[in-house]
Parts: C-alpha cells; structure tokens; sequence
C-alpha cells in the first residue's frame, strides 16, 4: 500500500513564474492538507480538501494561492507569480474523512516539496 | 486566533537521560495528536489523545493530556540516539477539519 506520494521532492523557481505541486493521498483516502514550513519552524496548516471540494481555506494568503482536488487525479497547490518569502517545504497529508473536533483522524504525511524561490 | 505553544523550542541531551516536551493551546481542544519529524524528513504520526487526563504509553514514550484539555506532555525515558528529531503536538477543535501544530521541540541525544 503505497504512502502518499509527493511531486516534484524540489522545485526551484525564478521570482515570478508559477509552482505546481502535486499530492496523491493514500489508497482510499479522500481528504488532503497541505501545510507549509519555514526551516526551523512548525507546520502551518493552509487548506483541507475532499475530492472536488475545498473544506477549509482559513490557511491560504488571500492573493497568488490555490488548491484543488479533482475528481481524477492528484491534488494540486498552485502559486502564482512566486516571491522569494515563498520558499519553504510543502507537506500534504492525507487522512480518512473526519472532524479534527470528533475523535479526529491521524494524518499521513508526503514527503514534501522543497520550493526555492531564486 | 488559537495558538499551540511548546516547550523548550530546543533541547539536548545526553543518551540515557530523559527528555520532556510541553505543548499549550490557547483554547480547549477536543483532541490532540502528536507527531515526530527526523531532521530532513515529514512529520510521523506517533499516537492521539481524546479524553481529559488521558495517558498513553508506547515503550519508552509516555503521553498525557491535561484535565481541561488544554494542554499536553510527551516525556521520554532514556533517551536514545533513534529520538533525534522534532516533536510537534497538533491539536484539534469542535466543528472544524484543522489542527493547529505546535511550534515544535527540537531533541539533540549525546552518544
């Protein structure tokens, strides 16, 4: 049973252009996060989705940021137009479908994307 | 906004010696989970605790939530060179889908 799959592991990018990254959640995982962290710091949570729906996006700058969870396919975070305050390590995780208040369900964590923003 | 806290940011030890991280929520939590990431590495789910005053035990690590659910404790016994790494603590609340993560101790063992 594969872990989730993250793609590409690093991923440079010049002030300006776009950042795909992708996210494939455990087989029979619907949910995903995506969380982004600063060297030396903690996660920062930005979005949760299910297939075709964005849950929460209380975590994701208003501006140059989107995610999406298709019916088919991975999971992507886009960034547009990339800054250099936008390096850092992007993790996905997935989980089976629940509230963080219920009983909650533990999250499986990708690998990462490392993102350089020359 | 809710904030989770912990304590030390940074910690060294000497193998052998135990090891204490503590994580504190600016709000009651509902469910708080624990994770440990190796230097370079993704975050690890390591167990979760639901109820007030609850302990768990995995071998060596001792997990404990607090009786108003607002903070936890993660201590290790004789600490091992394998526990380098950093431990995060995330908690969860009523009504939502997001935890919010700790910022995070970051363990150094001694050979």
């Amino acid at each position: 049973n594969a872990g989730v799959m993250q793609n590409p592991r690093h991923l440079v990018r010049r002030r300006g252009q776009e950042a795909r990254l992708r996210c494939s959640p455990m087989k029979g995982h619907s949910h995903v996060y995506w969380y982004r962290q600063l060297p030396e710091e903690g996660l920062k949570f930005m979005v949760y989705l299910q297939k075709e729906n964005i849950i929460d996006e209380s975590g994701m700058p208003k501006e140059r940021f989107s995610a999406e969870f298709p019916k088919e396919g991975p999971s992507i975070l886009r960034i547009q137009q990339v800054v250099r305050g936008d390096s850092a390590a992007y993790f996905c995780a997935s989980s089976p479908p629940g509230l963080a208040g219920a009983r909650g369900n533990e999250q499986f964590f990708g690998p990462g994307t490392r993102l350089t923003v020359l | 906004g809710q904030q989770v806290m912990q304590i030390p940011q940074y910690q060294h030890v000497q193998e052998g010696e135990d090891f204490t991280t503590y994580c504190n929520s600016s709000t009651t939590l509902s469910n708080i989970q624990w994770y440990k990431q190796r230097p370079g590495g993704h975050p690890v789910f390591l167990i979760q605790l639901v109820k007030s005053g609850e302990v768990k035990k995995q071998k060596r690590l001792t997990f404990q939530f607090g009786e108003a659910k607002k903070n936890s404790s993660l201590h290790i016994t004789a600490t091992q060179t394998t526990d380098v790494g950093t431990y995060f603590c995330a908690g969860g609340s009523s009504g939502t889908y997001k935890y919010i993560f700790g910022t995070g101790t970051r363990l150094k063992v001694l050979a």
